[in-house]
């Protein structure tokens, strides 16, 4: 049982956008800034935002990330196959077992 | 561009330690903090633990009385040893670099949250 809690899927046609959630508690996403990493099938996670809403270089602005209270919330535009994957959002938890932790996942169906 | 190669047999048997290296290249090991995530077959990613190129570390509560992580900064490799494996210790196992923040005031260099360089992980079966 993961910390933060992911959708298990979502789905969404190419063109269109798609939003993922990640629920956690004061303990983690309250007090602490929020990553989303993309899993490409058979490879490594790769970090797509971090602090809640910025991009590393080289990650298209299709890929947006937000946070409101203890929940975020990462956004895909203009959706293409090559965005089928899984993702996965993280955070710090604050409470006896500190670290960083993640959500369940989500695998993302481009229709 | 920081480039992280995990090493180490892909199986273990059950009982025995699993022992894993992650070597570092096109940047220094120093002044960062490094860690160890583990992707059990179809599930979600764990966290293991991180060192400090200096030698510091923390381990995760569940995985801890198991745990060993160390540094070798002459080779710019860090290594990652799991004790008394079981089956449920199958996984693919990934090193990944952890951006440090630096405060001033204290001198003190803290983890942050996130893993921004990854390697492409290895998979370690554990069985008899």
């Amino acid at each position: 049982q993961s910390v933060l809690t992911q959708p298990p899927s979502v789905s969404a046609a190419p063109g269109q956008k798609v939003t993922i959630s990640c629920s956690g508690s004061s303990s983690n996403i309250g007090n602490n800034y929020v990553s989303w990493y993309q899993q490409l099938p058979g490879t490594a996670p790769k970090l797509l935002i971090y602090d809640n809403n910025k991009r590393p270089s080289g990650i298209p602005d299709r890929f947006s990330g937000s946070k409101s209270g203890t929940s975020a919330t990462l956004g895909i535009t203009g959706l293409q196959t090559g965005d089928e994957a899984d993702y996965y959002c993280g955070t710090w938890d604050s409470s006896l077992s500190a670290g960083p932790v993640f959500g369940g996942g989500t695998k993302l169906t481009v229709l | 561009q920081v480039q992280l190669q995990e090493s180490g047999p892909g199986l273990v048997k059950p009982s025995e330690t699993l022992s894993l290296t992650c070597t570092v290249s096109g940047g220094s090991i120093s002044s960062y903090y490094w860690s160890w995530i583990r992707q059990p077959p179809g599930k979600g990613l764990e966290w293991i633990g991180y060192i400090y190129y200096s030698g510091s570390t923390n381990y995760n509560p569940s995985l801890k009385s198991r745990v060993t992580i160390s540094v070798d900064t002459s080779k710019n490799q860090f290594s990652l040893k799991l004790s008394s494996v079981t089956a449920a210790d199958t996984a693919v196992y990934y090193c990944a670099r952890v951006p440090t923040h630096y405060d001033i005031l204290t001198g003190l260099s803290h983890p942050l949250y996130y893993f921004d360089y990854w390697g492409q992980g290895t998979l370690v079966t554990v069985s008899s």
